[in-house]
Order: structure tokens, then sequence, then C-alpha cells
């Protein structure tokens, strides 16, 4: 089974600090994902990334950066925390070749005080 | 940009009736999924339909897709409390993209 972890289940963080949250899979997928989710609006894609070292803007990247120097890692970063960054962050993959099935890790619910 | 809308936002319905939800969409679509969430969780997979498909099924789950009206239900059959949770719609249009309604929040009550 496919597994994609995510480093932090609650993540308490004060506003202007830097954040980090971490997503690997273990299933060689070459396609990861970082949505937030927030009610009523569904899940908003963030960034996304095709392969290592690449990377494409979601529908909301504002105040967000990602990094993929693993194939099996994606990190998304918040540069200096806002309140308005408070959410839930979701990670997912898939594999690249015309499946378009994604996997998600559990989520990182981040709070900015 | 939103690009399904599920209908109803909620449903609480009692244990063995069945269950369904609607999704409409705006654009042209590849295929359409359903996943689902239980309360502070991931995502799950449910079912996918491409495009060229009108009905797919899987287990206690229908799914049906009408192109011309860009609109998808899901049925779930013989419900069971295990089946409460979230369920969204997501649309894959090019890129391997995928955008996901809003959701529904379904209750089976035992």
């Amino acid at each position: 089974d496919v597994k994609v972890t995510q480093s932090s289940r609650y993540l308490v963080k004060r506003t202007g600090e830097k954040v980090f949250l971490e997503c690997v899979q273990d299933m060689d997928h070459e396609n990861m994902f970082w949505y937030r989710q927030d009610p009523g609006l569904g899940l908003r894609l963030i960034y996304f990334s095709y392969d290592v070292k690449m990377k494409e803007k979601g529908d909301i990247p504002e105040g967000y950066s990602v990094s993929r120097e693993k194939k099996e890692r994606f990190s998304l970063i918040l540069e200096s925390a806002s309140t308005n960054q408070t959410s839930m962050y979701l990670c997912a993959s898939t594999n690249g070749d015309g499946i378009y099935e994604q996997y998600f890790g559990p989520g990182t619910r981040l709070t900015v005080t | 940009s939103q690009q399904g809308e599920e209908d109803p936002q909620a449903l609480s319905i009692q244990e063995g009736e069945n269950a369904t939800m609607n999704c409409s969409y705006k654009t042209s679509i590849n295929n359409l999924q359903w996943y689902r969430q239980n309360s502070g969780r991931g995502l799950v997979h449910l079912i996918l339909i491409r495009s060229n498909e009108r009905e797919k099924h899987s287990g206690r789950l229908r799914v049906t897709l009408d192109t011309s009206k860009k609109s998808s239900s899901l049925l779930i059959t013989a419900s069971r409390a295990a089946d409460t949770a979230s369920y969204f719609c997501a649309t894959e249009s090019l890129n391997e993209k995928l955008t996901f309604g809003t959701g529904t929040r379904l209750t089976i009550i035992p």
C-alpha cells in the first residue's frame, strides 16, 4: 500500500515564524501536491511538483514556497507565518503513468497565533 | 478556482438507507473522482470515472457521469455507520491536477 506521511499532525507557530511542513511518500511517485483545506472552501492547491527540483504554482501560492530535493520528499515552507495561514494542510502524491488517483497523507493542522 | 460543487452540503440518513450526493462542474474534464474524508484525516480515493464512461460500480458505490450536464452523482447503498464522513468530488482536466469541490458531509444515524 502507498503510504504518505506528514511530519506533524498538529503544529502551533507564532506570527512571523518560518514554518516547514514535510511530506514523504514511499511508492516512488513522480507527482506530489500540497493543498490547504478550510471550512466551506474545500481543498485548494498551493503548489505541486512533477519531478525532483521542479515546482509549479497552484491556485493559491502566495505566502508559500516548496522544495523537492529528493523524489520521495516534498516540503512546504511558510516564509513568515501569518494568522490567515491557519489551516489544515494536506500532502498528496500520484504516479505519472496516466492513473490520476491521488494518495493523501493524514494532514497537518497548523495554528498560527 | 472551484470546479466541483457538491449538493447537498450536508445529509443525514438512517443506517441501511441509500445516500445520494451530486457534483456539478464547469469545464471539460478527463475524469472525475470521488474521495472520502473521515473527520480530521486525509482523503481516501473511492472511485474514478473517465469522461467517456457513464456509470461505474465499486462494491456499494455507484457513480454516474453526465458530461452534457456537467454533473456526477455518487450513490452509497445500504449505508453503514462507518460511512459517516465528508465526500468530495474532484475533476481532472489537464496536467494531472485535481480540482476539488467543497464536499458533502454525510451522517449515518444508527
